[in-house]
C-alpha cells in the first residue's frame, strides 16, 4: 500500500493567517493526489483533486501544489469556517490511501 | 442535486454481519462508480472498496485488508448501493461513508465527491 504522511498533524493559527499543509507519499503517485476538508458531523469535502485543480464552488484562498511524493495545501487569508480538519489522499493506485488528518484550529 | 445517504448502522455484536445501504440521486450508477470508506478511531480515513455500473459488469475493488469479509453490491434500480461486512470485529466501529467518485471517468481521477453524511457502526459484545 501507498502510505500518506502528513504534517503537521496540527496546527495553531489567526483568521487571516496564511497556513501549508504537507503530504509526502511514501512513493510517486503521479499528481493523483487530492485534498478533503472535513468539519465533526458533517461530510467530508472535496477541496482539491489532481494535486491543483479547484473543486467547483470552493473559494480561491485554497491552492494544492506537487508532483510526484511531495504536495502541499495552502490556505490564505484564514476564515473562520477553514477551521477544521484536513486530508489527502491518494488516488494513484489501490487502495487508495489517506492521510492521517491535519487538524487546524484557531489561536 | 447530487445526494446519498447512507443507513443501517448501529449497535452490532461481534461475529455478526452487517448491511448498510446507501441511497443516491442527482447521478446514474453507469457514469459514476460508489465507493464506500470508514473512519476508524485506529487507523483513521480508510478506503473499503468500490463497485462499478452494469455497462462495467457490476464490477468490485477491495481493499485487501478486508477483502474476504466485505461486499459491495448495487441494485436493479441503480438507486442505491450496499456495503455487507461479514464476521465483525471489535475494530470495525467506525463511521462509513458512502462517496461518490465524482471524476467521471476522467484521466485525471478518481476523486471523491460527495460523500453523504456517514453511519455510524459500534461492534461490542
Amino acid at each position: 500500500d501507498i502510505q500518506m504522511t502528513q504534517s503537521p498533524s496540527s496546527l495553531s493559527a489567526f483568521v487571516g493567517d496564511r497556513v501549508t499543509i504537507t503530504c509526502r507519499a511514501s512513493l510517486s503517485v503521479n499528481g493523483y493526489l487530492n485534498w478533503y476538508q472535513h468539519k465533526p458531523g458533517e461530510a467530508p469535502k472535496l477541496l482539491i483533486y489532481a494535486a491543483s485543480s479547484l473543486q467547483r464552488g470552493v473559494p480561491s484562498r485554497f491552492s494544492g501544489s506537487g508532483s510526484k511524493t511531495d504536495f502541499t495545501l495552502s490556505i490564505s487569508g484564514l476564515q473562520p469556517e477553514d477551521f477544521a480538519t484536513y486530508f489527502c489522499q491518494q488516488s494513484y493506485r489501490t487502495p487508495f490511501t489517506f492521510g492521517q488528518g491535519t487538524k487546524l484550529e484557531i489561536k | 442535486e447530487v445526494r446519498l445517504v447512507e443507513s443501517g448502522g448501529g449497535l452490532m455484536r461481534p461475529g455478526r454481519s452487517l448491511r448498510l445501504s446507501c441511497e443516491f440521486s442527482g447521478f446514474t450508477f453507469e457514469d459514476y462508480p460508489i465507493n464506500w470508506v470508514r473512519q476508524t478511531p485506529g487507523k483513521g480515513l480508510e478506503w473499503i472498496g468500490f463497485i462499478r455500473g452494469p455497462a462495467y459488469g457490476d464490477s468490485t475493488k477491495y481493499a485487501p485488508s478486508l477483502s474476504g469479509r466485505v461486499s459491495i453490491s448495487g441494485d436493479d434500480s441503480q438507486t442505491t448501493a450496499y456495503l455487507q461486512i461479514n464476521r465483525l470485529r471489535i475494530e470495525d466501529t467506525g463511521v462509513y461513508f458512502c462517496v461518490r467518485d465524482g471524476s467521471g471517468g476522467s484521466s485525471s481521477g478518481p476523486w471523491f465527491d460527495p460523500w453523504g453524511q456517514g453511519v455510524r457502526v459500534i461492534v461490542s459484545s
